[in-house]
């Protein structure tokens, strides 16, 4: 099993372009989520995914679209990146909510 | 509010000591779940462990161990006879919202541990 794979691991921007971040999990896990890590921060969460066909909005959301295309795939839309969204981003997934959560290896995204 | 407190940035020790990581945290449910989650200097964040409320009794797994207190709402996490492959960021966790079992983690900043030959 690969657990949780995200693509791509490194991607540079220029202010206004826009990307996908793609994470795929192997485990049949219901519930996926995306954060992003910024330095003295911790992890923060962007967007979830409690079951396929659902999505919320976590702590920090804006500026990030999300689509669970279905059961194993969570994608991470930034529409028009801003230097702010610069950051790490992990995708993780878990069986059920307060279960514990495996991360996929991380996405690097700066944007100039 | 959900709340989780690493108050340690960052801990230096030299290999062989023995160092305990602290987590206090805040939270409004009665059942809950906590977490620690390391991520070493490759950047992957892994699982550690996952402890119930219900359950005060300490943890081992090897040169690790928990010691879950709900009285002073802490969960430490301790490395025995530290090793260099320990250096890493260490998380605490805890879901924001138990009964609507969404599971969105609430991270704490994290704890450095650098651990010197």
């Amino acid at each position: 099993n690969a657990g949780v794979t995200q693509t791509p691991k490194f991607q540079v921007l220029k202010t206004g372009q826009s990307m996908t971040l793609q994470c795929a999990q192997d485990m049949n896990h219901n519930s996926m989520y995306w954060y992003r890590q910024d330095p003295g921060m911790g992890l923060r969460l962007i967007y979830y995914s409690a079951s396929e066909g659902t999505t919320d909005k976590g702590e920090v959301p804006n500026g990030y679209n999300v689509s669970r295309l279905n059961k194993r795939e969570f994608s991470l839309r930034l529409e028009s990146a801003a230097p702010s969204q610069t950051s790490v981003y992990f995708c993780a997934s878990s069986e059920m909510g307060h279960n514990e959560q495996f991360f996929g290896p991380g996405t690097r995204l700066t944007v100039l | 509010a959900q709340k989780v407190t690493q108050a340690q940035t960052e801990i230096s020790v030299v290999e062989k000591e023995d160092v305990t990581l602290d987590c206090v945290y805040e939270t409004r449910d009665t059942t809950y779940y906590l977490f620690w989650y390391k991520q070493p200097p490759s950047g992957e964040l892994v699982f550690l462990i996952r402890r119930n409320s219900f359950d005060e009794q300490n943890e081992i797994s090897g040169r690790y161990s928990w010691n879950f207190q709900k009285s002073t709402s802490s969960f430490n996490f301790t490395i025995t006879a530290s090793q260099v492959v320990d250096s890493a960021v260490y998380f605490c966790a805890l879901p924001k919202n138990y009964g609507g079992s969404q599971g969105n983690l609430i991270f704490g900043k994290g704890t450095k541990l650098s651990v010197k030959p």
